[in-house]
């Protein structure tokens, strides 16, 4: 496989539930991030890891628990979730954190996540 | 705070052209992107901006004016495929990428 793939596509958990959504990317890069879509929002930044080293937790709850155990891979584990957490989650890779032209973000295509 | 600002949804019809704009209000910026998104699937790169005047990509061209804090996502001879959300993001002084809600363009025939 080639890019970044996201398993499972689709989640209905309830909010007692425990889940782990997973990402994996094949694109050689040292940066992933995680981020949650609701419908006419901004995307929102979650989490960054840059050479596997949590760089950016940008206020997120104890509900949501990032892991990476090595530049490929990506996880967020789920626990106890609310309703208002259902929403797209889409994992991202790139090359560096150095955001010019060669640090393009490449996406996933994303967990579909509902919270009963 | 940091803000971008682009119009919900736009509609237009096939072969035309269309214009999506784009205006931010960022602590510093390196660099504008537009990614394109269709329903249900992953935002995928369209281009990338830091100094101002227009960058053309096959049907696909973007300017920038950093002065005025605007860009815009212009797409000539429109296709059904064009249908899809257009998001515009901004590097900002920390190098962190603020996003924009997206403009849902409409394609009709």
């Amino acid at each position: 496989e080639t890019g970044v793939t996201q398993t499972p596509r689709h989640l209905v958990m309830g909010m007692t539930n425990k889940k782990s959504l997973k990402c994996e990317q094949h694109l050689g890069h040292n940066a992933m991030y995680w981020y949650k879509q609701s419908a006419k929002k901004p995307l929102e930044l979650m989490f960054v890891y840059n050479f596997k080293e949590q760089t950016e937790n940008n206020s997120v709850p104890s509900r949501f628990s990032p892991e990476c155990p090595n530049s490929s891979h990506l996880f967020l584990h789920l626990h106890t979730l609310q309703p208002e957490d259902s929403a797209l989650y889409l994992c991202a890779s790139s090359p560096t954190l150095a955001g010019g032209p060669t640090d393009t973000q490449y996406f996933g295509p994303g967990t579909r996540l509902t919270v009963l | 705070g940091q803000n971008i600002d682009q119009p919900t949804e736009m509609t237009a019809t096939e072969g035309a052209i269309v214009q999506i704009n784009c205006t931010y209000q960022t602590s510093g910026f390196n660099g504008l992107f537009w990614y394109q998104q269709h329903a249900g699937e992953a935002p995928t790169f369209l281009s990338y901006n830091v100094l101002d005047g227009l960058e053309e990509k096959g049907r696909f061209s973007s300017f920038l004016s950093r002065s005025k804090g605007y860009s815009y996502l212009l797409l000539k001879e429109l296709q059904m495929k064009d249908s899809a959300s257009y998001l515009c993001a901004v590097v900002d002084s920390n190098y962190q990428l603020i996003w924009g809600a997206g403009t849902k363009l409409i394609i009709k025939p």
